[in-house]
């Protein structure tokens, strides 16, 4: 099993340009997550899905937009880039309930 | 918010020495989680404590749990270069699996 994928590894971006972050897991996983990883601020979560077809909020979802058509995909939307949204990008997946989590390698990115 | 509070931020001992940090969060929780992240990569699950219980281990890991503090610890013992690397606590906050909220890290460096 290749666990979570993550692509691209990183991105640079000009102020205003639109992207999609991609996320796949192979472990037919219900529940993924988006967070974001700033220095010294840990993790916070972004959006997070329990299912196809279902999303929720996080912590931080403003400018940020999920869909979860398939239980292997939740790709990541940045609508229109931001300085401010230059960070680390995790993608995770776990078991239905489970609170361990599975995360991919991250995406670097940054805005200009 | 950041649920969890790490200390210290950072942390340098000698190989084979026994490397100590600790957690502290603010609300009740059912569970606490350890992951540990190398330079460049995802997070890395380590081990889960429930609110029910207060010591667990793991291999060199011990990991304590005080609930009426809302505190806990994460020993690693007989360090050593490979143990170099982010720690982070990440509680559920009575929120579910989904909504994990971790702390800021504390930085452990081995030296040889």
């Amino acid at each position: 099993n290749a666990g979570v994928t993550q692509t691209p590894k990183f991105q640079v971006l000009k102020t205003g340009q639109s992207m999609t972050l991609q996320c796949a897991q192979d472990m037919n996983h219900e529940y993924m997550s988006w967070y974001r990883q700033d220095p010294g601020m840990g993790l916070r979560l972004i959006h997070y899905s329990v299912g196809a077809g279902i999303t929720d909020q996080g912590e931080v979802p403003n400018g940020y937009n999920v869909s979860r058509s398939t239980t292997e995909d939740f790709p990541l939307r940045l609508l229109s880039a931001a300085p401010s949204q230059t960070s680390v990008y995790f993608c995770a997946s776990s078991l239905q309930g489970a609170y361990i989590q599975y995360f991919g390698a991250g995406t670097r990115l940054s805005v200009l | 918010s950041q649920q969890g509070e790490e200390d210290p931020q950072a942390l340098s001992i000698q190989e084979g020495e026994n490397a100590t940090m600790n957690c502290s969060y603010k609300t009740s929780i059912n569970n606490l989680q350890w992951y540990r992240q190398n330079s460049g990569r995802g997070l890395v699950h380590l081990i889960l404590i429930r609110s029910n219980e207060r010591e667990k281990h793991s291999g060199r890991l011990r990991v304590t749990l005080d609930t009426s503090k809302k505190s806990s610890s994460l020993l690693i013992t007989a360090s050593r270069a490979a143990d170099t690397a982010s720690y982070f606590c990440a509680t559920d906050a009575l929120q579910g699996a989904q909504k994990l909220v971790f702390g800021q890290g504390t930085r452990l460096t081995i030296n040889p």
